[in-house]
């Protein structure tokens, strides 16, 4: 089974940190994404990567920055942290050949105080 | 633009009873369709999908979903509801083609009852 590992379930940051979530695939999967996932909300599409140092913006991409150096690796950045930001953050890998779906990792939950 | 929309934040069903989640979307191509359960302090895990031909679609759990085209539905359905079927359901639509891109909707819980 494919493997999306988000390096950290809770994190807790200061109003004005360069926030790093990390996010680590082991099957070789063409497309990543970034998602945050907010109560009556749903998930929202913050940034996607169809390849190495490729990405595109999803809906809500101000605040945010990712980087794509290495294929298995999809790390979104927040630049510097507001409560706003406050939410889970959802990872998922896509193999485009045969429209498998998303496979999602645990998630990222981040406060910002 | 493509939308999803569940009807619905919270539905709460007996044990035993029918499940039936609802779902509308909105696309200008034909779509791809997918159901996700979210389990507590988990990531999401795949129900069941649409991509093309039979319109009653078979996933984990005993769970089913109808494509209407007609309707523009994908309602989630399951004849008899376990305790453990108790979490959060996401529909999501995905126009045929693209990159892969999700459009999920709000979100249901599902509350199953003793």
């Amino acid at each position: 089974d494919v493997k999306v590992t988000q390096s950290s379930r809770y994190l807790v940051k200061r109003t004005g940190e360069k926030v790093f979530l990390e996010c680590v695939q082991d099957m070789d999967h063409e497309n990543m994404f970034w998602y945050r996932q907010d109560p009556g909300l749903g998930l929202r599409l913050i940034y996607f990567s169809y390849d190495v140092k490729m990405k595109e913006k999803g809906d809500i991409p101000e605040g945010y920055s990712v980087s794509r150096e290495k294929k298995e690796r999809f790390s979104l950045i927040l630049e510097s942290a507001s409560t706003n930001q406050t939410s889970m953050y959802l990872c998922a890998t896509l193999q485009l050949q045969g429209m498998r779906g998303y496979t999602f990792g645990s998630g990222t939950r981040l406060t910002v105080v | 633009a493509q939308s999803v929309t569940q009807l619905g934040s919270h539905v709460s069903v007996s044990e035993g009873a029918l499940v039936l989640l609802r779902c509308n979307y909105s696309s200008s191509v034909p779509p791809y369709l997918f159901w996700y359960v979210q389990y507590p302090n988990q990531g999401l895990q795949l129900l069941l999908k649409y991509t093309t031909g039979a319109t009653l679609v078979k996933g984990i759990n005993g769970f089913e979903a109808e494509f209407k085209k007609s309707e523009t539905s994908f309602h989630l359905t399951k004849p008899s509801a376990h305790m453990s079927d108790a979490a959060e359901y996401f529909c999501a639509v995905s126009p045929s083609g693209n990159t892969g891109k999700l459009i999920f909707g709000q979100g249901t819980t599902l509350q199953v009852k003793p």
